[in-house]
């Protein structure tokens, strides 16, 4: 099982849609947990932290559930800004033991 | 704030030349790290270090060597380049090893 795993997409969602990502990871002993959004051709950016209580910002809902191992992302009101690839990384507590997944692609069409 | 910056943004070499990404971070973190990506792959760790003065090897340091110059800086080198060297590098940096990364715009470099 790869440490972490991500549905690679593409999902292609109409305007105004919800659309949830899921991310699962294998070793239960992770400390923390994010999402990045990815844009074609640019670097990763921090789109939110994953906290045990769970966090919401804006438009965007982060999850996580220890017990199943795995992390979500929900976007509500998709606009077609959120176009882009998602990322989830998890951190095993060291330098060398944080996972990037491969990304999950969203495509919001008009 | 300029974040993290990396230079060049594209380069071309022929195999075997040899040449240095650059990166510098302007936020006072402590840890800096360079990934590679390629299609179909997460990011992967090249070289990272913990802080000013330590570099330690990722998940794929072979053809590469890395120096920390000081807080802010942290190069990359390739000193014979080949192929399988054609990727998009990234630098990024973070407070510690559990906080979030902040990633430099790239670097797309292409060995032929």
């Amino acid at each position: 099982r790869k440490e972490v795993e991500q549905d690679p997409g593409p999902f292609n969602v109409p305007e105004g849609a919800t659309v949830a990502f899921n991310c699962t990871y294998s070793n239960s002993a992770s400390q923390s947990f994010f999402w990045y959004r990815q844009d074609c051709r640019k670097e990763p950016k921090l789109l939110m932290s994953v906290y045990s209580s769970g966090n919401e910002d804006g438009r965007f809902t982060a999850q996580l559930n220890r017990a199943s191992q795995y992390i979500s992302l929900l976007i509500r009101d998709s606009k077609l800004s959120d176009s882009a690839t998602y990322l989830c990384v998890v951190n095993m507590g060291g330098y060398q033991k944080v996972t990037f997944g491969i990304g999950t692609k969203l495509q919001v069409i008009p | 704030n300029a974040g993290v910056t990396q230079t060049p943004k594209f380069q071309v070499l022929k195999t075997g030349q040899s040449m240095t990404l650059q990166c510098a971070q302007d936020m006072n973190h402590n840890s800096m790290y360079w990934y590679r990506q390629d299609p179909g792959m997460g990011l992967r760790l090249i070289y990272y270090s913990a802080s000013e003065g330590t570099t330690d090897k990722g998940e794929v340091p072979n053809g590469y060597n890395v120096s920390r110059l000081n807080k802010r800086e942290f190069s990359l080198r390739l000193e014979s380049a080949a192929p399988s060297q054609t990727s998009v590098y990234f630098c990024a940096s973070s407070e510690q090893a559990v906080n979030e990364q902040f990633f430099g715009p790239g670097t797309r470099l292409t060995v032929l």
